[in-house]
């Protein structure tokens, strides 16, 4: 597609619940991103592939949050045993190849988790 | 580490000049970054820097960067109502880009 998309757009679940969240990358990026918003908050780096593999899995909150990339195309981040502090605005980027530095970043629209 | 520092809020008048200033502490950073988000969206790249650059001007935007100072500015002429967002100023100096807060811009009509 022509650009960055996420799905689902909104999701609501139970506290304890497991969620998946999908990220389309613009086609041929090699990298790809996620972060996080919280509300007022700035973004929250959580991990970043190159190709398939994730050399920065630094900014991933605990050991609930988990990504992985297929075909070094679409990711999917999952969440396990969801808390309310989960809530929050997921967002997914990519960009052409992030080996060399400082290749801009196109973002999707975004997910919106709410745990209830 | 790495950080980005910039002011929450900022309202200005329609018609007048937006200055939205950054601080960055990576003395590296080679590309420096402002994003868009408009309510209920993604991020949108409005412009960027390179780290031997001054000034860069794009229609109603000019970016000034003082990398002595580590510090950069996003400056929006004549802004109008369709401002109103919350703008990211970013850096990178390798596979990380780091965001600010983002400095919420209220334009009043």
């Amino acid at each position: 597609g022509a650009g960055v998309s996420q799905s689902p757009s909104n999701k609501v679940t139970e506290k304890g619940k497991d969620v998946e969240l999908r990220c389309d990358p613009i086609s041929g990026h090699t990298a790809l991103y996620w972060y996080r918003q919280s509300l007022g908050q700035g973004l929250e780096f959580l991990i970043y592939f190159q190709g398939n593999s994730a050399p920065d899995k630094s900014g991933l909150p605990s050991d609930r949050f988990s990504a992985e990339r297929t075909g070094g195309s679409v990711s999917t981040l999952t969440i396990q045993r969801t808390q309310q502090e989960d809530s929050a605005v997921y967002l997914c980027a990519s960009s052409l190849d992030s080996s060399g530095g400082g290749d801009t970043q196109y973002f999707g629209p975004g997910t919106r988790l709410t745990v209830l | 580490g790495e950080d980005v520092e910039q002011s929450l809020f900022l309202s200005v008048r329609e018609g007048d000049s937006s200055v939205i200033n950054c601080t960055y502490t990576d003395s590296s950073s080679t590309y420096l970054y402002w994003y868009k988000q408009e309510p209920g969206a993604g991020l949108q790249l409005l412009t960027y820097i390179f780290s031997n650059m001054d000034m860069k001007q794009d229609q109603r935007l000019t970016v000034l960067l003082n990398k002595k100072d580590k510090h950069l500015s996003l400056r929006i002429a004549d802004t109008q109502t369709g401002d109103s967002a919350i703008y990211f100023c970013a850096e990178t100096g390798g596979f990380k880009t780091i965001f600010g807060a983002g400095t919420r811009l209220f334009v009043k009509a």
